[in-house]
């Protein structure tokens, strides 16, 4: 059983940019959350999507973030017109329903140049 | 979700049990102690949770104390490959599906 993906790996933009970082959850696993270190600090929950719906996105940032999971395909957080201040690692989780342990992929790290 | 706190950093001998406390003494009846690792730059990695009782898995023991204000994460035969930064997180079982890192305590095993 594959593990959370996460593509790309690594990703680098020039400011203004837009950023579309993508996670396929495990197999089985209808939920979705979105985290993000930024260098040298601890892990911020963003977002918690289920297919098709936003549950909670009390972290993210009111404006240029927006995330989506839809019936088919992977989850997708989208950053537009990126600044310095979004490079960071971001990581996302997945759970079979809610409350369950959450497993994580193994992050894409976004360079803003 | 109820504050944690946890030292800095340990260092643990190879080959010698790693004790990890945790301190959640505002902990509420309906949280859960989760525990979380993360290896250099790689994704965070459960490790184990429990409630009350204390639970065993392929990985590590938690010992939560009776009145559970603390817990204890137990690797019992550590390697150079736990070296890692280890979460404690009290989180509820509904109704709050994030999970809220703290900072951690950094595990160093020495050779």
């Amino acid at each position: 059983n594959a593990g959370v993906m996460q593509n790309p790996r690594h990703l680098v933009r020039r400011r203004g940019q837009e950023a579309r970082l993508r996670c396929s959850p495990m197999k089985g696993h209808s939920h979705v959350y979105w985290y993000r270190q930024l260098p040298e600090e601890g892990l911020k929950f963003m977002v918690y999507l289920q297919k098709e719906n936003i549950i909670d996105e009390s972290g993210m940032p009111k404006e240029r973030f927006s995330a989506e999971f839809p019936k088919e395909g992977p989850s997708i957080l989208r950053i537009q017109q990126v600044v310095r201040g979004d490079s960071a690692a971001y990581f996302c989780a997945s759970s079979p329903s809610s409350g369950d342990e959450q497993y994580f992929g193994p992050g894409t790290r976004l360079t803003v140049t | 979700d109820a504050k944690t706190t946890q030292p800095t950093s340990m260092d643990c001998a190879e080959g010698r049990a790693a004790n990890l406390p945790c301190n959640h003494s505002t902990i509420s009846g309906n949280e859960y102690v989760y525990w979380y690792r993360q290896i250099h730059s790689q994704g965070p990695q459960y490790i184990i949770h429990g409630l009350k009782n204390n639970e065993t898995n392929e990985m590590a023991s938690l010992i939560i104390t009776e009145d559970r204000k603390s817990s204890t994460l137990i690797l019992p035969h550590a390697t150079l490959r736990d070296t890692a930064v280890y979460y404690c997180i009290a989180r509820p079982s509904f109704g709050n599906e994030k999970l809220t890192f703290g900072t951690g305590t950094r595990l160093t095993i020495i050779p």
